[in-house]
């Protein structure tokens, strides 16, 4: 089965700063990939899906890039309302979809 | 507006089972694939499978096959996931969500675009 590994599984940055959140996968899954925003106590938010293509409605802070194994995502210009857990997903060959583990990003 | 609506907590002994409906309402449910998801406390998201609302096909993450059963019930909209011998590892909250509407180019891409507002359930003896 295809493994997502994302990296780092924390980070803590000022608000302001430029984060990169890196996700790979085991084997090459094309552009089929997206990125989901959960914030404790809430429901999991799609941000980017076909690795950059931004949901309606997310801010253009929010970036996406990769294809084949190695993504990204960017949040330029972090924000207080982005502290959360990302996760990456790949949902290519069904019938499985694999979340990555997550990457908690704080306010330092 | 469209809507996936999930039954209430649940909590439950040991060994028992639990059934979590989700409602969708907005779109036509048997255009698009439901899928289960949980988080257990303090874990990630873990994928445990779709349903076809259409033709009722079903496919289930190898982690929860012989104890997951989804259904669904077309007359209301309603997809159901039946969960059987709890355990403590089973206290998670479960999603459901939707895929199948996010389309690029001549490609459809099945990430979850709504999804339901999570169902805590609770393994306690």
């Amino acid at each position: 089965d295809i493994q997502m590994t994302q990296s780092p599984s924390s980070l803590s940055a000022s608000v302001g700063d430029r984060v990169t959140i890196t996700c790979r996968a085991s084997q090459g899954i094309y552009n089929y990939l997206a990125w989901y925003q959960h914030k404790p106590g809430k429901v999991p938010k799609l941000l980017i899906y076909a690795a950059s293509t931004l949901q309606s409605g997310v801010p253009s802070r929010f970036s996406g890039s990769g294809s084949g194994t190695d993504f990204a995502l960017t949040i330029d210009g972090l924000q207080p309302e982005d502290v959360a857990t990302y996760y990456c997903q790949r949902y290519n060959n069904a019938p499985a979809w694999t979340f990555g583990q997550g990457t908690k990003v704080e306010i330092k | 507006q469209v809507y996936l609506v999930q039954s209430g907590a649940e909590v439950k002994k040991p060994g028992a089972s639990v059934n979590v409906s989700c409602k969708a309402s907005g779109y036509s449910f048997t255009g698009y694939y439901l899928h289960w998801v949980r988080q257990a406390p303090g874990q990630g998201l873990e994928w445990m499978g779709w349903l076809n609302p259409n033709s009722g096909d079903t496919n289930l993450a190898q982690n929860f096959q012989g104890r997951v059963t989804v259904t669904r019930d077309t007359s209301i909209n309603a997809a159901y996931m039946e969960l059987s011998r709890l355990t403590s590892d089973d206290t998670a909250v479960y999603y459901c969500a939707r895929s199948g509407s996010l389309v690029v180019g001549y490609y459809h891409h099945d990430a979850f675009d709504v999804w339901g507002q999570g169902t805590m359930v609770t393994v306690s003896s």
